[in-house]
């Protein structure tokens, strides 16, 4: 079982609609990620948090927008998206920004955009 | 080398069988060098992150090494096993946990 949670596991929705991917960890990270992955491809790095901070944001469009109200939780708010935006969007957390600390990851939100 | 690459793309092995594939990296400004194994419909699990040149570390039949000076890294699997099948990610850092993944090696343990 991952110790990063995700929800939801799958989401459909329409270009006008407003939702939110959560991601929860309990490990006491303090720094945490989202990535976009789409099919055949690697990760791709979006936003990174750490202690609650913004610290990188990978010049991801402004459609996607990102939140760390505390230490456990990340979400991401979705509005106006397009259909190249359907992917799988995998939340990974570490203990901080170190570069010799390995990222945990979730089991993602498959997200459809109609 | 500007992008994290890795080689084969695929890879079918007989049970018992070892392996191996590369990880090729820019060994400029290196940080650190991450492996993952990602399982289908599971999520990427951290098997060793590297840092130093000349490391190997080693989990149970898989190891890795390091070659920061020409930018590669190996990852072995001894006597595999149908629970090695998944995708085997490397991903050089770039400062801040910034993680550059490679496309991955998709290997498959025949019975």
């Amino acid at each position: 079982d991952t110790e990063v949670t995700q929800t939801p596991k799958h989401l459909v929705m329409g270009m006008t609609n407003k939702k939110s991917l959560k991601c929860e960890q309990h490990m006491g990270h303090r720094a945490m990620y989202w990535y976009k992955q789409k099919a055949k491809k690697p990760p791709e790095l979006m936003f990174v948090y750490s202690y609650e901070k913004l610290s990188i944001n990978e010049s991801v469009p402004s459609r996607f927008s990102p939140e760390c109200p505390n230490s456990s939780l990340l979400n991401l708010h979705l509005h106006a998206l397009q259909p190249e935006d359907s992917a799988l969007y995998l939340c990974a957390s570490s203990q901080d920004l170190g570069d010799n600390q390995p990222q945990h990851f979730g089991d993602g939100t498959r997200l459809s955009i109609l | 080398i500007l992008n994290v690459e890795q080689s084969p793309q695929s890879l079918h092995v007989q049970e018992g069988d070892s392996t191996n594939f590369t990880c090729s990296f820019p060994s400029s400004n290196f940080y650190a060098l991450h492996w993952y194994r990602w399982e289908t419909a599971k999520s990427p699990e951290a098997l060793f992150v590297m840092t130093l040149n000349g490391d190997e570390k080693k989990k149970g039949r898989i190891s890795a090494t390091l070659n920061t000076k020409e930018g590669y890294s190996y990852l072995y699997i001894k006597g595999s096993q149908p629970e090695d099948s998944a995708t085997y990610l490397c991903a050089s850092v770039r400062g801040a946990q910034k993680l550059v993944f490679g496309q991955g090696t998709r290997l498959t343990i025949n019975p």
